[in-house]
């Protein structure tokens, strides 16, 4: 079956602008996460959505950071404001529930460069 | 907070030598472990995971790991490696009723032929 999907594969934007990235998780998963991989800070989760509970915002790295789920399906990051630390990979993970004991799987990402 | 250490950064074996990535985690309550695998081009996949019971877990591609909670640690080996099993792997934890992984900053194998 499909996996998950995200777009754009790569993104290069001007510092100052805003960008959306989109997660399409797999079909039927009701938890959706967004994590970032960059080179100084690793793999670090950022939020996560579990059906139509609220959010766990606890690692969005600060205020121009958002991220809305519509439908309990497609997911978009939204960067306003974008900044040369923003730049990182931003990967997109699904999984059927919110147990730990859940796999989550992963999207192969979005990279983006911030000039 | 919980935190994940690799402390081997980069590996370099030659085919057929054994495996072992070290992995600690510092948390004080019950935990899920995982190793994820990221190979050159693809993205991250799980190579397996301990929740409980035995705590030698066997996963894909002839890897297996072992929880050893005195010690806080869920090394990965294997007894022999592939050129295939270049790529970067990752340890991760979730504690408790939480969701979100945390990981380690990952090791970076490279088999020679």
């Amino acid at each position: 079956g499909a996996g998950v999907s995200q777009s754009p594969s790569n993104k290069v934007t001007e510092k100052g602008k805003d960008v959306e990235l989109r997660c399409d998780p797999i079909s039927g998963h009701t938890a959706l996460y967004w994590y970032r991989q960059s080179l100084g800070q690793g793999l670090e989760f950022l939020i996560y959505f579990q059906g139509n509970s609220a959010p766990d915002k606890s690692g969005l790295p600060s205020d121009r950071f958002s991220a809305e789920r519509t439908g309990g399906s497609v997911s978009t990051l939204t960067i306003q404001r974008t900044q040369q630390e923003d730049s990182a990979v931003y990967l997109c993970a699904s999984s059927p529930g919110t147990s730990g004991r859940n796999t989550q799987y992963f999207g192969p990402g979005t990279r983006l460069t911030v000039l | 907070a919980q935190s994940v250490s690799q402390h081997n950064h980069h590996v370099i074996l030659s085919e057929a030598a054994s495996l072992e990535l070290g992995c600690n985690y510092s948390y004080g309550g019950t935990v899920n472990l995982f190793w994820y695998v990221q190979y050159p081009g693809q993205h991250l996949q799980l190579l397996l995971k301990y929740f409980s019971g035995d705590p030698l877990v066997k996963g894909i591609k002839g890897f297996e790991a072992e929880f050893i909670k005195s010690k806080f640690s869920f090394n990965l080996r294997k007894p022999s490696v592939q050129w295939s099993d270049t790529a970067e792997y990752f340890c991760a934890l979730i504690t408790g009723t939480a969701s979100k992984l945390t990981f380690g900053t990952g090791t970076r194998l490279q088999v020679t032929l």
